[in-house]
């Protein structure tokens, strides 16, 4: 069971906008703790999509954004292509688990 | 240029105890602010940070399994061991070191390809 929750599957036509969200609560997210966001093709390794809520690494495209409000946070994907069909997960650190916590995970399928 | 290479059996059987070296290269285990953490991933199932170890070597567990983990580190070898004690079926996973950088928070920036070990007699 994890700590943060995120819905199993979304899905979206190319060319769509789609949001994931994830759920926490006052001892992650809503304490105030940064929301880190990774992206995981089958397979591999997860890759860091998006770090302290908002911020983009370098090379990742301006279509991913994240916000966070309260005691969730939301990853945004615009002009949905093929190659952004993963597993996305969100991260943040858990003050009554003394530890780092990741979501369930959310499956993004572009139809 | 950073990486991260995980190296340990694939197969242990039940009550065994099991021994993953992470090996990593393009920064220093001595580095401020910088660490390894273990994460594992059972098959189709979600990512669960394991532990971490810090160039202080500081160290923190999962609060679940901190019975039965240990990190340590050879800064001269580069590489970060994880010892998982009394290993059982359901410890069978993908397990991916990974560095974590400071950016205001810790985070994980770079990942190992990751070693599926299968727990099973």
């Amino acid at each position: 069971q994890s700590v943060l929750t995120q819905p199993p599957s979304v899905s979206g036509a190319p060319g769509q906008r789609v949001t994931l969200s994830c759920t926490g609560s006052s001892s992650n997210i809503g304490a105030g703790y940064d929301v880190h966001w990774y992206q995981q093709v089958p397979g591999t390794a997860p890759k860091l999509l998006i770090y302290g809520n908002t911020n983009r690494p370098s090379g990742v495209p301006d279509r991913f954004s994240g916000s966070k409000s309260g005691t969730s946070a939301s990853l945004a994907i615009t002009g949905l292509q093929a190659e952004d069909e993963a597993d996305y997960y969100c991260h943040s650190y858990d003050h009554s688990l003394e530890g780092y916590v990741f979501g369930s995970g959310t499956k993004l399928s572009v139809l | 240029q950073v990486t991260l290479k995980e190296s340990g059996p694939v197969l242990v059987k039940p009550t065994e105890t099991l021994t993953l070296t992470c090996t990593v290269s393009g920064f220093s285990l001595s580095e401020p602010r910088v660490g390894v953490s273990w994460i594992r991933q059972p098959p189709g199932k979600a990512l669960e940070w394991l532990g971490h170890i810090f160039s202080d070597d500081d160290k923190s567990y999962n609060t679940s399994l901190k019975s039965r983990l240990t990190i340590s580190k050879d800064t001269s070898k580069s590489q970060v061991v994880l010892t998982m004690t009394n290993m059982d079926p359901v410890d069978t996973a993908t397990y991916f070191c990974s560095r974590m950088s400071y950016r205001g928070t810790y985070l994980f920036d770079y990942w190992g390809q990751g070693t599926l070990v299968t727990v099973s007699s």
